[in-house]
């Protein structure tokens, strides 16, 4: 199946700064999507972005597909981004389902 | 507006006790899904059902089995716990046009 690298696994910033979460995948996609789970266990969709960029106040993502890697960029970090960010990409081949990468660990420090 | 409801949010149980975890959508998304999260192993799938009816195997499924006799309810049942299936678990939905995945609260289950 595919396989799905995050980096950096973890990242602690001061409130304010800005930062830049990489999805790195082994297949050809046609969806991936981007969570945010909260220190309360909540799984929240960011984005659906199999390919282009889309953004969504603080938060943009970009995904390239041809080149097998999405970003999600935070600015201006607040202390309720802190978290777990995954990115799930669908392989273009195989069962056709999400596959977790093990995610990026993010605390904001007021 | 409710989306994906699980229940119960939490629950200990005795190993080898049987137990269901239930779950409820309202967007009548055809496709369900039961991941459980661990710690370091991240999200993996157990089950998954395309469409009322019909019911598949994911990642994780030993010691699991699921039901989908309508749209809206796709139960995760336990037939006889082991402490290592304690862990959270989520149930999520995605509607036949986009594939968008949508996660309930979770559960979070402790088999002693």
């Amino acid at each position: 199946g595919i396989q799905v690298e995050q980096s950096p696994p973890d990242l602690i910033l001061q409130e304010g700064a800005n930062s830049t979460l990489r999805c790195n995948f082994s297949d050809s996609v046609n969806n991936l999507q981007w969570f945010h789970q909260n220190p309360w266990g909540q799984l929240i969709n960011l984005f659906y972005i199999p390919s282009g960029t889309k953004q969504n106040g603080r938060l943009s993502a970009t995904t390239v597909a041809t080149e097998r890697y999405s970003l999600l960029y935070i600015s201006s970090s607040q202390t309720t981004d802190s978290g777990v960010y995954f990115c799930a990409p669908i392989s273009n081949f195989g069962n056709e389902k999400l596959t977790f990468g093990t995610g990026t660990r993010l605390t904001i420090i007021p | 507006t409710a989306g994906i409801t699980q229940a119960p949010t939490s629950q200990i149980l005795a190993a080898g006790r049987s137990m269901t975890l239930r779950c409820t959508q309202d967007m009548r998304h055809n496709a369900m899904y039961w991941y459980r999260q661990d710690l370091g192993l991240g999200l993996r799938l157990i089950h998954y059902s395309n469409t009322a009816g019909t019911t598949g195997k994911g990642e994780v499924p030993d010691g699991y089995s699921v039901s989908r006799a309508n749209t809206d309810d796709f139960p995760l049942t336990l037939a006889s716990a082991v402490p290592s299936q304690t862990s959270v678990y989520f149930c999520a939905s995605s509607g036949q046009n986009t594939g968008e995945l949508f996660f309930g609260e979770g559960s979070r289950l402790t088999v002693l």
